[in-house]
């Protein structure tokens, strides 16, 4: 079955440093990945859209990569600060036409 | 311009009792989908609509009800609540309704908070 992995633990990342999170993907080839931004509290915000044929996507300090063949996309944050602090999740469309699956998110907290 | 507006923001509820999450956007979108939200899992996909009178149902159906009898519109019911139900739910919308090849991103709703006691 269609299964999108992300890191469950925290990630704890010194403010200034880049920070890297991963969302894993199986049995299936997504025409494209989004990732959102989840404060508590609140519902998911879109961040970016990578399609299958980019190999890298950047909107300010964000960059997301897209690597078909080893199943993953990375997010990144550089010069990350404290109000980068939330959950941050992927999502790619299921093979049926209507849906979307979700990663169960990622938390991250950017210490002073 | 609203966006994507659920009420109530939280309900606690009784096993047993009904009750409808009202969900309403105001940007014209087709797409309209119910999600639940459990910790440690990722958002599941409840119901979902592609337009007006038409309903489909995602990966945890069961014991929810929806309608869309306009395009601003898409209300949740649960028949009979069930501590099983307890949850976070989120209501969303986008343009378009072809998700497989399209790219259009969702815009979510505030979500409600919902325990069933």
């Amino acid at each position: 079955s269609q299964k999108i992995e992300q890191n469950s633990e925290a990630l704890n990342i010194q403010e200034g440093k880049t920070a890297t999170l991963t969302c894993n993907y199986t049995n299936y080839s997504p025409a494209y990945l989004q990732w959102y931004r989840q404060d508590p509290g609140r519902g998911p915000v879109f961040l970016l859209l990578i399609r299958e044929n980019e190999k890298e996507k950047r909107k300010e300090r964000l960059k997301v990569t897209f690597d078909t063949t080893l199943k993953q996309s990375l997010f990144h944050i550089t010069a990350s600060q404290p109000a980068d602090s939330a959950t941050y999740l992927c999502a790619l469309p299921k093979d049926s036409n209507y849906q979307l699956i979700w990663g169960a998110g990622t938390k991250l907290i950017i210490k002073p | 311009n609203a966006g994507v507006t659920q009420t109530p923001k939280f309900q606690v509820l009784k096993t047993g009792q009904s009750m409808t999450l009202q969900c309403a956007q105001d940007m014209n979108h087709e797409y309209m989908s119910w999600y639940r939200q459990d910790p440690g899992m990722g958002l599941r996909l409840i119901h979902y609509s592609v337009g007006a009178g038409i309903t489909d149902q995602g990966e945890v159906p069961n014991g929810y009800n929806v309608s869309r009898s306009t395009t601003e519109d898409f209300p949740l019911r649960l028949l009979s609540a069930a501590p099983s139900q307890t949850s976070v739910y989120f209501c969303a919308s986008s343009y378009s309704v072809s998700l497989r090849t399209g790219s259009d991103l969702a815009f979510f709703g505030q979500g409600t908070r919902l325990t069933v006691v």
